[in-house]
């Protein structure tokens, strides 16, 4: 079993819609819980990054964190063309340094 | 600022061969790391190194791949000989030792073995 599960996708979403991403885990002793998103043939970019269970918020982007059940999430309101990327999840485990555990990543089609 | 610069960008060679991969990190951070991404998967962790010393390369297939990171600035990565199942995307980070907001990565080389 992997440490970090993410359906691959593809997630196909008209222009406008909300697009809800997930990732689950099994090792409790991650704390940090991370969101990148990755053009084709370009390197993962740090979108959202949280500690706490809870909501954050930043512009069209929301990141839950439930450690209770081991799941967080990423919203994306009012979706563009150009959110059209693979999203991935990321956690670290403090006893890690900053080592990253990722997810396969959600490959995500926004159409106009 | 700049941000973390690879070469190449593309790189095609025959099983068995050798291949080197170049890393310079953005200026002042100490942390870098080697990823691996193979197609339809999330980077994996190969080696960390904090200034020019290893803190982590538990995944690092040791008998082919080797790194270094001399004067604590930029890095190498070389496959030795390379294998089929070595085709991936090879990714640099780095970073502040603390801070993972800092965490920045390059585009990466990818490489196929044929």
């Amino acid at each position: 079993q992997k440490e970090v599960e993410q359906d691959p996708g593809p997630l196909s979403v008209p222009e406008g819609a909300i697009v809800s991403l997930n990732c689950t885990y099994s090792n409790s002793a991650f704390q940090y819980f991370m969101w990148y998103r990755q053009y084709s043939r370009k390197g993962p970019e740090l979108l959202m990054y949280t500690y706490s269970s809870g909501n954050k918020e930043d512009g069209r982007f929301t990141a839950q964190v439930d450690k209770s059940s081991k799941y967080i999430s990423l919203f994306i309101r009012d979706s563009q063309p150009s959110d059209s990327a693979t999203y991935l999840c990321a956690m670290r485990r403090p006893a890690a340094g900053n080592k990253l555990t990722f997810g396969g990543g959600t490959r995500v089609l926004v159409k106009p | 600022e700049a941000g973390v610069a690879q070469s190449p960008r593309y790189k095609i060679i025959e099983k068995r061969q050798s291949v080197a991969f170049w890393c310079n990190p953005i200026s002042g951070h100490a942390t870098l790391y080697w990823y691996q991404q193979i197609l339809g998967q999330g980077p994996k962790l190969l080696i960390q190194f904090q200034n020019n010393g290893v803190v982590d390369d538990s995944q690092l297939p040791k008998d082919r791949f080797s790194a270094e990171r001399l004067k604590g600035v930029d890095s190498t990565l070389k496959i030795q000989p390379a294998k089929l199942e070595d085709s991936a995307v090879y990714l640099c980070a780095s970073s502040l030792v603390e801070g993972l907001e800092s965490y920045t990565f390059g585009s990466g080389t990818r490489l196929t073995v044929v």
